[in-house]
């Protein structure tokens, strides 16, 4: 079946420091969304790729969907302790069936 | 504005017993599903429904039983509890099934003793 794969599994920066997550499918997607999860809290959609070398900013947040939409990067520019959380890549396996990648969890020393 | 209200927040079962998880969403959303989320891992689908009166397995069904009582409801059942289902559970719900994102329930929190 498919899956998504997400590197790094931790990823601890000072506060002020970039900050990249990579997500890979082993099948090519029809688009892939991007998660965020607050300590304690549930998934929050942040948005949605679907067009291939699609590029889409969000503030500080850069998120980009590959050429042969096989994989997606999600960059924090000059991260802030408020982006403390885990962030997760899915992609559908079919209409219905999201698959979430293991998620990378983000760590800011203030 | 509740969005998706799941219930209880928190359980704790004993091997064996039955129970089930209630969720609702108030956004007319055709679509509903149940995640798993164990430590340190990924969620993982369990059963969704694509339209009311419709459900089929996810990826972790075994074990699980779904009912999608009505547009705003679709509960999750364990029918014999066992301790590899501790886990948090989340149901999430969208407007249809590519193209829109999920909005998340708070979760339950279920421990299997």
């Amino acid at each position: 079946g498919q899956q998504v794969m997400q590197i790094p599994q931790y990823q601890h920066v000072q506060e002020g420091e970039d900050f990249t997550t990579y997500c890979n499918s082993s099948t090519t997607l029809s688009n892939i969304q991007w998660y965020k999860q607050r300590p304690g809290g549930h998934p929050v959609f942040l948005i949605q790729l679907v067009k291939s070398g699609e590029v889409k900013k969000q503030k500080r947040l850069t998120f980009q969907f590959g050429e042969a939409k096989k994989n997606s990067s999600l960059h924090i520019t000059a991260t802030q302790t408020t982006d403390v959380g885990t962030y997760f890549c899915a992609g559908h396996a079919s209409s219905y069936k999201l698959i979430f990648g293991s998620g990378t969890r983000l760590l800011v020393r203030p | 504005n509740a969005g998706v209200t799941q219930t209880p927040k928190f359980q704790v079962l004993k091997t064996g017993q039955s129970m089930t998880l209630q969720c609702a969403q108030d956004m007319n959303h055709n679509s509903m599903y149940w995640y798993r989320q164990d430590p340190g891992m990924g969620l993982r689908l369990i059963y969704y429904s694509a339209s009311e009166g419709t459900t089929d397995k996810g990826e972790v069904p075994n074990g699980y039983n779904v009912s999608r009582l009505n547009k705003r409801e679709f509960s999750l059942r364990l029918e014999s509890a066992a301790p590899s289902q501790t886990s948090v559970y989340f149901c999430a719900s969208s407007a249809w099934g590519q193209g829109a994102g999920y909005t998340f329930g708070s979760g339950t929190r279920l421990t299997v003793v």
